[in-house]
């Protein structure tokens, strides 16, 4: 079974500067899918970043790029410049083979940004 | 466009009482979902389906039974109802397909308490 694992239940940064949120994930599948989402205090699940397992290069979407390394099993993602606005719980998921598109979710990271 | 629309937003049940939770989506989108989110934990996979008419179980699909009449709707029904089914319900959708960035668009999610 594919399994996803984010070791850090809570991180802090300081505004303006760079943190690495990790994820690993297990599979013997040799094609699947990484994603990001981001889950504010209000709640609602909000897509932050994609990385397939063919994709030559990190994926980057504005301040945000995900460190994959596949021999490793892991999908960081880096938020560069962090605001205030980054506070909220960050998901790793991976896209489940056998068809239908399923994600297997990770337990979460909770990002505090501080002044 | 709307997305996907869920309701009710909250809802207090009493044991043993039955209810649907409602899920539509306006993107044409053939693959639907419903999770749910207990406290502090990532989502977990109930019900699935990859068009209409069709529907499979997730992780823990015990309690709950769904339908998928047409391509917009995906009803969630929860049959006498346990305290256990405490959590926070999300529907998702996302185009067909099994490669590729398919994110799935998330609904903002129902807070079931079961007193």
């Amino acid at each position: 079974a594919q399994k996803i694992t984010q070791t850090q239940p809570g991180m802090f940064v300081q505004e303006k500067e760079a943190v690495t949120l990790d994820c690993t994930y297990d599979t013997s599948d040799q094609s699947y899918g990484l994603f990001w989402y981001k889950q504010p205090s209000s709640g609602e699940m909000i897509f932050l970043i994609y990385q397939g397992s063919y994709d030559e290069q990190n994926a980057t979407e504005g301040r945000y790029s995900l460190n994959f390394q596949k021999a490793r099993k892991s999908a960081n993602l880096v938020i560069s410049a962090s605001q205030l606005g980054d506070s909220a719980m960050y998901f790793c998921a991976m896209r489940e083979t056998g068809g239908g598109n399923k994600l297997t979710f990770g337990t979460g990271t909770q990002l505090k940004v501080e002044l | 466009n709307a997305g996907v629309t869920q309701t009710p937003k909250f809802r207090i049940l009493k044991i043993g009482q039955s209810m649907t939770l409602q899920c539509t989506q306006d993107m044409n989108h053939n693959y639907m979902y419903w999770y749910r989110q207990d406290p502090g934990m990532g989502l977990k996979l109930i019900y699935y389906s990859v068009g209409a008419g069709i529907t499979d179980k997730g992780e823990v699909p015990n309690g709950y039974n769904v339908s998928r009449s047409t391509t917009e709707d995906f009803p969630l029904r929860l049959e006498l109802a346990a305290p256990s089914q405490t959590s926070v319900y999300f529907c998702a959708s996302t185009r067909a397909g099994t490669s590729g960035n398919r994110e799935q668009f998330f609904g903002p999610g129902t807070r079931l308490t079961v007193l």
